[in-house]
Order: C-alpha cells, then sequence, then structure tokens
C-alpha cells in the first residue's frame, strides 16, 4: 500500500520560513516525480512545485520561485518543502502528492498558519 | 506549460440523476509510449484529494462502475450514470506530462 505520511501542523510568524517533510513508503522513491501542492481556506488546490527525486531536479510554480525549495532525501525516501519569508496568504494546507496513473495518492496534508 | 480547462465550474445533481464533466487539455495528452496521461481524482469534504480513474478510463480500486472516464488527445469526460450524496466534492483532472498538473476542479453538489 503507498502512503505519505506528512509532518504535523506549523504555526509561523510572518517572515520567517516553514520546512515540512513527506515520507512515503510502498513504492520506489526515484521513480516518480512528487509533487507539493497546496490550498488556501475555502480555496482550489494550487501546485507548488515537484521534484524528481531520482536525480534531485525541482521545479517551482512561477509566483512561489525564489522562495521555495523542494529537495528529496533518498536514504530516508523523504521530501521536504521549505517556504521562506512567509505571509498571511502563505496559509494554507499544504500537501505531498504522487500523481502517477494507478498509483495515484496524496499525504494527508499539512496545516501551515502564519499569524504575528 | 499544459492548462487544464475544466467545465463545469459548479455542477448541482438532484440525486439519482446523471451528471458529466468535461476536461479539455491545452496539448494533447497523448505520450509517445501511447499511453494517455490524464486522471480523474475527487476531494471530499475536509478530505485529501483520491484517485478515481486513471489513464483516461481505468476506474481505481474500489471505485464504483457508475462512474467512468473517456476521451482522447485533449478532451476527456467524467461521466457519473446516478449521482449519489455521497458523491459531493471537487472533481479535478489531472496530468503528470508538465506542470501546473491539475485543472481549475468542478464542485459537485446535490440540489
Amino acid at each position: 500500500e503507498i502512503q505519505l505520511r506528512q509532518s504535523g501542523a506549523e504555526v509561523k510568524q510572518p517572515g520567517t520560513a516553514v520546512r515540512l517533510s513527506c515520507s512515503i513508503s510502498g513504492y520506489t522513491f526515484t521513480d516518480f516525480y512528487l509533487y507539493w501542492v497546496r490550498q488556501a481556506p475555502g480555496q482550489g488546490l494550487q501546485w507548488v512545485g515537484l521534484i524528481d527525486p531520482e536525480n534531485g531536479e525541482s521545479f517551482y510554480a512561477q509566483n512561489l520561485r525564489g522562495r521555495v525549495t523542494i529537495t528529496a532525501d533518498t536514504s530516508t525516501d523523504t521530501s521536504y518543502m521549505e517556504l521562506s519569508d512567509l505571509t498571511v496568504e502563505d496559509t494554507a494546507l499544504y500537501f505531498c502528492a504522487l500523481i502517477a496513473g494507478v498509483r495515484g495518492t496524496w499525504g494527508q496534508g499539512t496545516q501551515v498558519t502564519v499569524s504575528s | 506549460d499544459i492548462v487544464l480547462t475544466q467545465s463545469p465550474l459548479s455542477l448541482p445533481v438532484i440525486p439519482g440523476e446523471p451528471a458529466s464533466i468535461s476536461c479539455r487539455s491545452s496539448q494533447s495528452l497523448r505520450h509517445t509510449n501511447g499511453y494517455t496521461y490524464l486522471d480523474w481524482y475527487v476531494q471530499k469534504p475536509g478530505q485529501s484529494p483520491q484517485l478515481l480513474i486513471y489513464l483516461v478510463s481505468n476506474r481505481a480500486s474500489g471505485v464504483p462502475d457508475r462512474f467512468s472516464g473517456g476521451g482522447s488527445g485533449t478532451d476527456f469526460t467524467l461521466k457519473i450514470s446516478r449521482v449519489e450524496a455521497d458523491d459531493v466534492g471537487v472533481y479535478y483532472c489531472m496530468q503528470p506530462l508538465q506542470s501546473p498538473p491539475f485543472g481549475q476542479g468542478t464542485r459537485l453538489e446535490i440540489k
């Protein structure tokens, strides 16, 4: 069974950074891209970025470029997403996701709240 | 970038009636390997998105046969033959070929 387990909720102050983790099991980590997606309260899904765990190459949404970094640790089958210079507009539920046909699976989400 | 455009964005349906959601891609989703990479997910209230249909027309494990997917190239459709109350949620078409990977979503509600 494929599972994506995400780290716990975070409360951050504006201007700081947050680092989230997504630990996978049930498939070979390096075989598929891993996506990061966020969802602001009451809104739809917004793509954040993705990583190819095989070579560490990452791609980011244009509106977050420069503030987001996605990495993959193949020794622990874990991906990390760091978002810096947080503002209240970054308050959202953050998901990691495997979008890969029959293997399609999403993590449970990590709530990030940015508040002073 | 590939842009996925869904319609309608809101879909009120009477229980027992059919429903249909369209997903149009700005580029063909048929890969050179012959597969067409278009999946459908549903996000029910308070949950993560879950897989319904993969590779255009294949139902994921446990998905009732009321759900069917079809289409080719750039035009795809998700059909629900008889809507039930439990089908309420936001339906997304998704593709892994280029980013961003999903459409705007279609909110299905019960009339």
